[in-house]
C-alpha cells in the first residue's frame, strides 16, 4: 500500500511569504502528526490532528498552523517566513492516536527560505 | 514532562563488530520508547519499539534495544555491523501517564558510521 506522501518535496520561499505544506497519510490512518527537522534543534513536534481535532500542539509561534481534512489528508502552514523556518518538515501518520500503534514517516519537504 | 537524551552525537565502528547506540529518557510515568533510523534525504523509518514486557526488544535489520528501568536507558545494539548501518539514528520517549494524545519526544539522534 502507498506510504505516507508529503508534497512538494522541495522548496524554495522568499521571507515574508507564507508556504502551504502538504500530507497525506497511508490509508485509514487517522491520525496525523508534524515535525520540524533542522541541524541545530533536531526533531521538534509541531502538532498532532486527530480525526480533523488538534490533539497536541508544540512550541512554535503562531504563524505555524496546521489543519486535517475529512480524508484525514494534512496541510501545515506557514506564514511571514524567516530564514530560521528552513528545515526539513516531516508528517507521520498512523492508524490510532496511540503510540501502540506506531508512526510512519513521508520523506519530508524541504523548506528553504531565502 | 518528558524528554530523552543521545549523549553522542557520533558513533564509529568497524565492520563486523558489535555497535551501541546510547539513550537514556526521562518521564513521570512509565514510558513508550522508540528507535527510529533516517537515511540522508528521507523521512524516519521504524526500527523498533518498547511498550511493556520482555526487556529485550528486537526489531528490523538485526537491530536489538534493552529497556532498563534502574538505569532508564533504551540502548540500541547490533552484534555485527554492515557498513549498510550507517546513518541517522534516533531515539523517541512518550509518557503512557500523559494524555491520549500520541506526541512523541525525539533525542537529538547519533550519526552511525561503520568503516569498512
Amino acid at each position: 500500500k502507498a506510504g505516507v506522501t508529503q508534497t512538494p518535496r522541495y522548496l524554495i520561499k522568499t521571507r515574508g511569504q507564507q508556504v502551504t505544506l502538504s500530507c497525506s497519510p497511508i490509508s485509514g490512518h487517522r491520525s496525523v502528526s508534524w515535525y520540524q527537522q533542522t541541524p541545530g534543534q533536531g526533531l521538534q513536534f509541531l502538532f498532532e490532528y486527530f480525526s480533523e481535532t488538534q490533539r497536541n500542539k508544540g512550541n512554535f509561534p503562531g504563524r505555524f498552523s496546521g489543519r486535517q481534512f475529512s480524508n484525514s489528508r494534512s496541510e501545515m502552514n506557514v506564514s511571514t517566513l524567516e530564514l530560521g523556518d528552513s528545515a526539513l518538515y516531516l508528517c507521520a501518520s498512523s492508524l490510532r492516536d496511540s503510540p501502540l500503534w506506531g508512526y510512519t514517516f513521508g520523506s519530508g519537504t524541504r523548506l528553504t527560505v531565502v | 514532562a518528558q524528554s530523552v537524551a543521545q549523549p553522542e552525537d557520533q558513533v564509529n565502528v568497524a565492520e563486523g563488530n558489535p555497535l551501541t547506540v546510547k539513550c537514556t529518557y526521562s518521564v513521570s510515568g512509565n514510558p513508550y520508547l522508540f528507535w527510529y533510523v533516517q537515511y540522508p534525504n528521507r523521512g524516519l523509518q521504524f526500527l523498533l519499539k518498547y511498550i511493556t514486557g520482555d526487556n529485550l526488544v528486537k526489531g528490523s535489520y538485526g537491530f536489538e534495544a534493552e529497556f532498563n528501568k534502574s538505569q532508564t536507558s533504551f540502548h540500541l545494539k547490533k552484534p555485527s555491523a554492515l557498513v549498510s548501518d550507517s546513518a541517522l539514528y534516533f531515539c523517541a520517549v512518550r509518557d503512557k501517564a500523559e494524555s491520549s494524545a500520541s506526541k512523541i519526544i525525539f533525542g537529538s539522534g547519533t550519526r552511525l558510521s561503520i568503516r569498512p
